[in-house]
């Protein structure tokens, strides 16, 4: 079956560090740039960090810029999104999206349920 | 404020057809492909419309998508309640390096 599963979402105080993971199945993983999008309680959709298909291409939303890495394992089929210096703001679900070809600009053609990542003291 | 603008809400009665629109700049749309996701209540974004006017596979041709320079349209034909959802365009910017989304449109069924 074709999926993503997200994990590693959870409450975390302010200032702390929290790190996702997305397990991915049923296509060929390193053919695909991967997303992370997220979505505060009640509120739009917004791209948090893409990354190309071999890692020679990664994208921050300037929110998050310097707080947060993306990276992947291709042995693994695995993403992951290290996030540092939450903040508040930051609290949202996380999606885990597969873009629809190599490089980062092509479209979100698989997503997954999404983690809720919740930054409170 | 999101960088692509979309009407916060729209309705429209079974049967009928409904048009959600989204605008943009030269950096985005002006420049790129737009595509559409549905979000139903509860559950996670779905592709719906990619490359301005394409449809995934499952997806019924009552939806469709158009683009004229700097705006994007997503049309619903024949209205169903199963349509009640949020729906999001989305575009490159060049300008940014990065992905933007409107602010979202929540459809009622009425």
């Amino acid at each position: 079956e074709v999926q993503l599963v997200e994990s590693g979402g959870g409450l975390v105080q302010p200032g702390r560090s929290l790190r996702l993971s997305c397990a991915a199945s049923g296509f060929t993983f390193d053919d695909y740039a991967m997303h992370w999008v997220r979505q505060a309680p009640g509120k739009g959709l917004e791209w948090v960090s893409g990354i190309s298909w071999n890692s020679g291409s990664i994208g921050y939303a300037d929110s998050v810029k310097g707080r947060f890495t993306i990276s992947r394992d291709n042995a693994k089929n695995s993403l992951y999104l290290q996030m540092n210096s939450l903040r508040a703001e930051d609290t949202a679900f996380y999606y885990c999206a597969k873009g629809g070809s190599y490089e980062v600009n092509w479209y979100f053609d698989l997503w997954g349920r999404g983690t809720l990542v919740t930054v409170s003291s | 404020q999101s960088v692509l603008t979309q009407p916060p809400s729209a309705s429209g009665t079974p049967g009928q057809r409904v048009t959600i629109s989204c605008s943009g700049s030269s950096s985005n749309i002006g420049s790129n492909t737009v595509n559409w996701y549905q979000q139903l209540p509860g559950t996670a974004p779905k592709l719906l419309i990619y490359g301005n006017n394409q449809r995934p596979s499952g997806v019924p041709d009552r939806f469709s998508g158009s683009k004229s320079g700097t705006s994007a349209s997503l049309a619903i034909s024949g209205l169903q309640s199963e349509d009640e959802a949020d729906y999001y365009c989305a575009a490159w910017d060049d300008s940014l390096n990065a992905w933007v989304f409107g602010g979202g449109t929540k459809l009622t069924v009425l």
